[in-house]
């Protein structure tokens, strides 16, 4: 199985920060990956997907960039809609994996 | 509009027989593909399998293949994910979601079913 792993695991972050998280993956998977959202008590949400390309309907304070084996997400200006965890999924191989999560809260 | 509504949280008993639904709308149910995802109570996403509902091929992750069946009925647009005997461990949110190809990662998410199984 291909093994994602995610820096950091947690992060706290003000309103109009600049947040970068990190998912590496153990081997090279193109740019077969998705970023996604989740909230509490809620289905996540895909926020990227072929590692650099923005969902329809997600605001641009969102990027993604990466190829190979390690990917970022960025999210320009924090808003407080944005304190939520973050998945990466690589979907190149199966079994697809996610990464652990990155938990984004308010500093 | 594309959406995906799963049944309802199920309250069960080790050893018990469970299926849990999936049902499709606002696309054409039979060319995209179906995942479910697991998520234990304060964990993250695993990814458990997917099916095709045009022929029902289907794959398995090794950590979930033999513990789950994961099936379709395409004439009612409906995906389901199945326990012939619960354990205590299945315990989780299961969310469905809608997968473009085989090789790609899903798009739009059911709102999750909540799996409780105590004594």
């Amino acid at each position: 199985d291909i093994q994602m792993t995610q820096s950091p695991s947690s992060l706290s972050a003000s309103v109009g920060d600049r947040v970068t998280i990190t998912c590496r993956a153990s081997q090279d998977i193109r740019d077969d990956l998705g970023w996604y959202q989740q909230k509490p008590g809620k289905a996540p949400k895909r926020l990227i997907y072929a590692a650099s390309s923005l969902q329809t309907g997600v605001p641009s304070r969102f990027s993604g960039s990466g190829s190979g084996t390690e990917f970022t997400l960025t999210i320009n200006s924090l808003q407080p809609e944005d304190f939520a965890t973050y998945y990466c999924l690589q979907h190149n191989n199966y079994p697809f994996t996610f990464g652990p999560g990155t938990k984004v809260d308010i500093k | 509009e594309v959406q995906l509504v799963q049944s309802g949280g199920e309250v069960k008993k080790p050893g018990e027989f469970l299926r849990i639904s999936c049902k499709g709308s606002g696309y054409s149910f039979t060319t995209y593909w179906i995942g479910w995802v697991r998520q234990m109570p304060g964990e993250g996403l695993e990814w458990m399998g997917i099916i095709y509902p045009g022929d029902s091929e289907t794959r398995y992750s090794p950590s979930f293949r033999g513990q789950v069946t994961i099936s379709v009925d395409k004439s009612i647009s409906t995906a389901y994910l199945q326990w012939n005997s619960l354990k205590a461990s299945d315990t989780a949110m299961y969310y469905c979601a809608r997968h473009y190809t085989t090789s790609s990662g899903p798009d739009n998410w059911g709102q999750g079913t909540l799996v409780t199984v105590s004594s």
